[in-house]
């Protein structure tokens, strides 16, 4: 069975700082997703990555794959208190199909 | 554009009985999927369909749980009869295709079942 580990699990920074959250699994993953959700909604769609090695980036966000594909990791530079929720990776099972979450970091920017 | 819309967004049940929770995808999106959320257990997917048609239910927790989607812009997920264990919050969500399409999640349904 595949399993995505989420570290860490909470994190609580002031206003300005940096951060980074990991997404770390024994086995390859063809590709990775990440959400964030805000209290009260839903996931909402990030970054996709494919290829390993592969650096995207979204405004303050910098997103990485692994070389081998087996780990993901997530930095966000100056944080602000907008960037406060929870932070999910996701792969997609070559098995079923189905998409399968980690258990998500959640985050605190305190102004 | 609207979003996937579920209702109602809150919903506080006595144990035993039914619960109906309702979606309605993004027009034209072809696979609807339902989750569920608890702090202990993270999201998991319960069930989804592919042109209305049931494709995996194997995260469905028991025989209480059912789901049904009659047409392309409606979807039900039905728990009867209702138990505490199953107070979580409840996602749908859809997509164009499945590969690495992002799904588009509504903003979820906070049952608690007392």
């Amino acid at each position: 069975t595949q399993l995505l580990e989420q570290s860490p699990q909470f994190l609580s920074i002031q206003e300005g700082e940096n951060l980074t959250v990991y997404c770390n699994s024994s086995s390859v993953f063809s590709s990775l997703q990440w959400y964030r959700q805000e209290p009260g909604e839903g996931p909402v769609l990030l970054v996709t990555v494919v290829t390993g090695g592969e650096v995207k980036k979204l405004k303050r966000l910098t997103f990485q794959f692994g070389d081998a594909r087996k780990d993901s990791s997530l930095h966000i530079t100056a944080a602000q208190p907008g960037d406060t929720g929870l932070y999910l990776c996701a792969f997609r099972s070559s098995n079923t199909g189905k998409l399968i979450f980690g258990q998500g970091t959640t985050l605190q920017v305190k102004p | 554009d609207a979003g996937v819309i579920q209702s109602p967004r809150h919903e506080v049940t006595e144990m035993g009985q039914e619960v109906t929770l309702r979606c309605k995808p993004i027009s034209g999106h072809d696979y609807l999927f339902w989750y569920r959320q608890t702090m202990m257990r993270g999201l998991e997917l319960l069930i989804y369909f592919n042109n209305n048609v049931p494709i995996d239910d194997s995260g469905m927790p028991e025989d209480r749980f059912s789901a049904k989607m009659p047409n392309a812009s409606f979807s039900t997920l039905k728990i009867q009869p209702s138990e505490p264990r199953d107070s979580a919050v409840y996602f749908c969500a859809s997509s164009l295709g499945r590969s690495n399409q992002p799904q588009h999640f509504g903003d979820g349904t906070r049952l608690s079942i007392l």
